[in-house]
């Protein structure tokens, strides 16, 4: 099955910088990769995804990009807000089932004031 | 237009004992999705309706089982309540296996 790993666990950013989580995949039929945030207490929230045929995908300050060679795709958040503080989930599944995606363990963002 | 709500916000079961989750998918959703999030870990796949069939579990035991209704809610049950069943249990939906879309949660703490 799917594999997925999530780099770095906590990250800790003065506010305005950049933030950057790293996700690695396993299963080369894998080509649709969404990224959650979640706030403390609450559901995770789909922020942005990407599909196989698209390198980079931008939304504002939040961009993801996608090298599916390397079976790894990025989170990119830049000029960080102290809202952007929750834990941020990516995931990787099969274009057939969104809802079977494999989650990584998640990061922990705290941007500091 | 409302998103995927789900029930009770909150639960306290003893050991041994039934608890019963309910979801409601969002407007013309046909898949809903249930998660297990252990407290600080991630998310783990539990089950996949689809216009009213099981269509896939995760890898837990028979004792989490579940159901679709005709207007496409659902209902997870969970048997034989074990103090490791604690967890957040998300419920998800989407529209013909696209983008799903999660739920607050339904906090179960079993004692």
């Amino acid at each position: 099955g799917e594999n997925v790993e999530q780099h770095p666990s906590t990250l800790s950013v003065q506010e305005g910088d950049s933030a950057v989580i790293k996700c690695t995949y396993s299963d080369s039929a894998s080509n649709y990769f969404p990224w959650y945030k979640q706030e403390l207490g609450k559901g995770p929230q789909l922020i942005i995804d990407i599909r196989s045929n698209v390198g980079e995908k931008k939304d504002q300050r939040i961009a993801v990009t996608l090298n599916k060679t390397a079976k790894h795709f990025s989170l990119h958040i830049t000029e960080t807000q102290p809202e952007d503080s929750a834990v941020y989930f990516c995931a990787a599944s099969p274009n057939t089932n969104a809802g079977k995606s494999t989650f990584g363990d998640g990061t922990t963002l705290t941007v500091k004031p | 237009e409302a998103g995927v709500t789900q029930s009770p916000t909150h639960l306290i079961k003893t050991r041994g004992q039934q608890a019963t989750l309910r979801c409601s998918p969002i407007s013309g959703h046909t898949s809903v999705y249930w998660y297990q999030q252990a407290l600080g870990l991630g998310l783990q796949f539990l089950l996949w309706y689809d216009e009213g069939e099981e269509r896939n579990r995760g890898n837990f035991p028979p004792r989490f089982s579940g159901r679709q209704f005709p207007n496409y809610s659902s209902e997870l049950n969970v048997n034989a309540l074990e103090l490791e069943d604690s967890a957040l249990y998300l419920c998800a939906s989407s529209l013909a296996r696209n983008t799903i879309y999660f739920g607050e949660g339904s906090w179960l703490t079993v004692v």
